[in-house]
């Protein structure tokens, strides 16, 4: 039972490109989210799923898509990557309790 | 204003010392979770509470649900307890969910 299995730990990435962020989850949960964390600030909401077909915003998700084909999967893709996306980005499963993923770390220059 | 306040910001004790790590929100709530994140580490989930008080080994988490207030106790603090400590409610109001506070970061020296 691996829980919330997030990928890469680290990235660095140039301006313009894109790149995607990986989240499973084998808890059979429905809502999944994913959440920014930078320094000074509690962790932001970027976009969240209240199960398979279905995806809302949050707090902050200008340059951020996201999908759920499927119950376990919930990737984040960053369409062009800015500078102002460097931050500590976190996958969760569930709320109530809630489970997170490791953690990704991501540079952009 | 936030709607989970948390204090204090920074912490520092001496191995052994009693630690209270205090969390406000201003917001209905269904339940408070505390959560522990080590340097560098990913997020772990130390209590989901939502009335009363739960114990495990030496840490203990209160709430009180009247004050919009709740405490996590470290017992016999360790350097092993080092860590920031993130409280965070499940919101009833929004679809979004969960509403972070800023962390408290604790050190705790030999």
């Amino acid at each position: 039972n691996a829980g919330v299995t997030q990928t890469p730990k680290f990235q660095v990435l140039k301006t313009g490109q894109s790149m995607t962020l990986q989240c499973a989850q084998d808890m059979n949960h429905e809502y999944m989210s994913w959440y920014r964390q930078d320094p000074g600030m509690g962790l932001r909401l970027i976009h969240y799923s209240v199960g398979a077909g279905i995806t809302d915003q949050g707090e902050v998700p200008n340059g951020y898509n996201v999908s759920r084909s499927t119950t376990e999967d919930f990737p984040l893709r960053l369409l062009s990557a800015a500078p102002s996306q460097t931050s500590v980005y976190f996958c969760a499963s569930s709320y109530r309790p809630a489970f997170f993923g490791q953690g990704t770390r991501l540079t952009v220059v | 204003k936030n709607e989970v306040e948390q204090s204090p910001q920074n912490l520092t004790a001496q191995e052994g010392e009693f630690i209270t790590i205090n969390c406000s929100y201003s917001v209905g709530i269904s339940a408070l979770h505390w959560l522990q994140q080590h340097p560098g580490g990913g997020i772990v989930s130390l209590f989901m509470l939502s009335s009363g008080k739960k114990k495990h080994g030496r840490l203990i988490a209160t709430i009180n649900i009247q004050e919009k207030h709740s405490s996590l106790h470290i017992t016999a603090s360790h350097p092993r307890d080092s860590a920031v400590y993130i409280c965070a409610v499940v919101n009833t109001g929004t679809a979004s969910k969960l509403t972070f506070g800023t962390g408290t970061r604790l050190q705790v020296t030999l």
